[in-house]
């Protein structure tokens, strides 16, 4: 999986909850991304990073807040998930956005809130 | 709307049949489109990147053709395998954007 990690890979937590999901790569690729995939919807994009510190909102971003204090890391918080946040989670990065670059995958995340 | 239409949406073959996979899109103005495998549990993973000057573009038994004319493309699989059961994502980039439009994937299974 080009070096990148997910933690957790499953999580079951409550409504009003605070959730943090850890994505760590070690390509040292400059963009990283989060999406979600809900069944009948492509992947979405949550919210991207292209560089330490530097982020900005994807189409649904809406409920989530992300962190890239260090090149090899990007953290997805729910501030107070719902039962809407129900979804599977991937994290991806890629080297550059033009030539065209792949972006490669995480395992995902599963995360069930009740 | 910038939108990619898959079709079908599943699929059932058997072993050692070939496959095609059609993916419309309305994305604009074009940078380039991209075949991603999803094998279930997993992330996606590239198989093809395609640009407007490319029509076609292999990866072993996996061939993307595209037609940027008529905003159309597919992926034919030759010979398939009981591994190539996954879910066949097609995503299209917007020039001058990071955003990526994806398709909701074309499930397919492969029987003995």
């Amino acid at each position: 999986d080009a070096g990148i990690t997910q933690s957790p890979r499953h999580k079951v937590t409550e409504t009003g909850t605070p959730v943090t999901l850890r994505c760590h790569q070690t390509e040292n690729h400059r963009y990283m991304y989060w999406y979600r995939q809900d069944p009948g919807h492509g992947l979405r994009l949550i919210h991207y990073s292209y560089g330490v510190k530097d982020t900005d909102k994807g189409e649904v971003s809406d409920g989530y807040s992300v962190s890239r204090s260090k090149t090899e890391d990007f953290l997805l918080t729910l501030e107070s998930a719902t039962s809407s946040q129900t979804s599977v989670y991937f994290c991806a990065i890629s080297g550059a956005l033009a030539p065209p670059e792949t972006q490669y995958f995480g395992p995902g995340t599963r995360l069930l809130v009740l | 709307k910038n939108q990619v239409e898959q079709s079908p949406q599943s699929l059932i073959i058997l072993e050692g049949k070939n496959c095609t996979l059609q993916c419309n899109y309305t994305v604009s103005p074009f940078s380039n489109l991209r075949w991603y495998k999803q094998d279930t549990g997993r992330g996606p993973v590239s198989l093809t990147i395609m640009t407007f000057s490319e029509n076609t573009k292999s990866n072993g038994r996996y061939t993307a053709t595209l037609d940027a004319d008529t905003k159309q493309s597919s992926l034919h699989i030759t010979a398939s395998q009981l591994s190539d059961s996954a879910s066949y994502i097609c995503v299209v980039a917007r020039a001058g954007s990071y955003q990526l439009t994806f398709g909701k994937g074309t499930k397919l299974s492969v029987i003995p």
